[in-house]
């Protein structure tokens, strides 16, 4: 595509229940973060993918955050049991390619999250 | 453990003032840096990055930042405001390593523009 998609662009939802955001890169990019920001925060890493894999996700602040790309393409981002503490933007990037050579990081619009 | 701050998190000019934005970093290693800006309901763009190389760094719109590494520093400027770069921006860091690009924000400055 002709850039990050995120949706929903806003999802509230009730404390306990389970939400899933979506991420569609740009097209053939090889690496997608996850990035959590609180309001009046910046951005903070949750975890990234390279294609597929999942090498890093040591920024997940629970078992209850989980996240795949199954395909190497679309991403998800799975929060169970929501508590009002998860509320916050969640915001998708994707690079061309890891390597030494760091790229540029294209984000999407994010999504807001409500927990009620 | 690398940390960004941001000083100020708001701030405000009048147009054709000069812009500065704050960013002080700390890296146990020679660290890549970046500014972002976010423009209302859009995502995070990219204004300009510091990698290697020369230490003043020039981006879109016309911002600049220069690299200080005695100082530990990479404060944005931008001569003379405009009323469209009323915005939020985030300085970034990242070690460079593991062979990918793990960003540690700044909590963000948001620079308002009055005539």
């Amino acid at each position: 595509g002709a850039g990050v998609s995120q949706s929903p662009r806003y999802k509230v939802t009730k404390r306990g229940q389970d939400v899933t955001l979506r991420c569609d890169p740009i097209s053939s990019h090889a690496t997608l973060y996850w990035y959590q920001q609180a309001l009046g925060q910046g951005p903070e890493f949750l975890t990234y993918f390279n294609y597929e894999a999942q090498p890093d996700k040591s920024g997940l602040p629970s078992d209850r955050f989980s996240a795949e790309r199954p395909e190497g393409s679309i991403s998800t981002l799975t929060i169970q049991r929501t508590e009002q503490r998860d509320s916050a933007m969640y915001r998708c990037a994707s690079s061309p390619r890891t390597g030494g050579d760091l790229t540029e990081a294209f984000f999407g619009q994010g999504t807001r999250l409500t927990v009620v | 453990a690398q940390s960004v701050t941001q000083l100020g998190s708001h701030v405000s000019v009048s147009e054709g003032a000069l812009v500065l934005l704050r960013c002080n970093y700390s890296s146990s290693v020679p660290p890549y840096l970046f500014w972002y800006v976010q423009y209302p309901n859009q995502g995070l763009q990219l204004l300009l990055k510091y990698t290697t190389g020369a230490t003043l760094v020039k981006g879109i719109n016309g911002f600049e930042a220069e690299f200080k590494k005695s100082e530990t520093s990479f404060h944005l400027t931008k001569p003379s405001a405009h009323m469209s770069d009323a915005a939020e921006y985030f300085c970034a860091v990242s070690e460079g390593s593991g062979g990918y690009n793990k960003l540690i924000f700044g909590a963000g400055t948001r620079l308002a523009v009055h005539p």
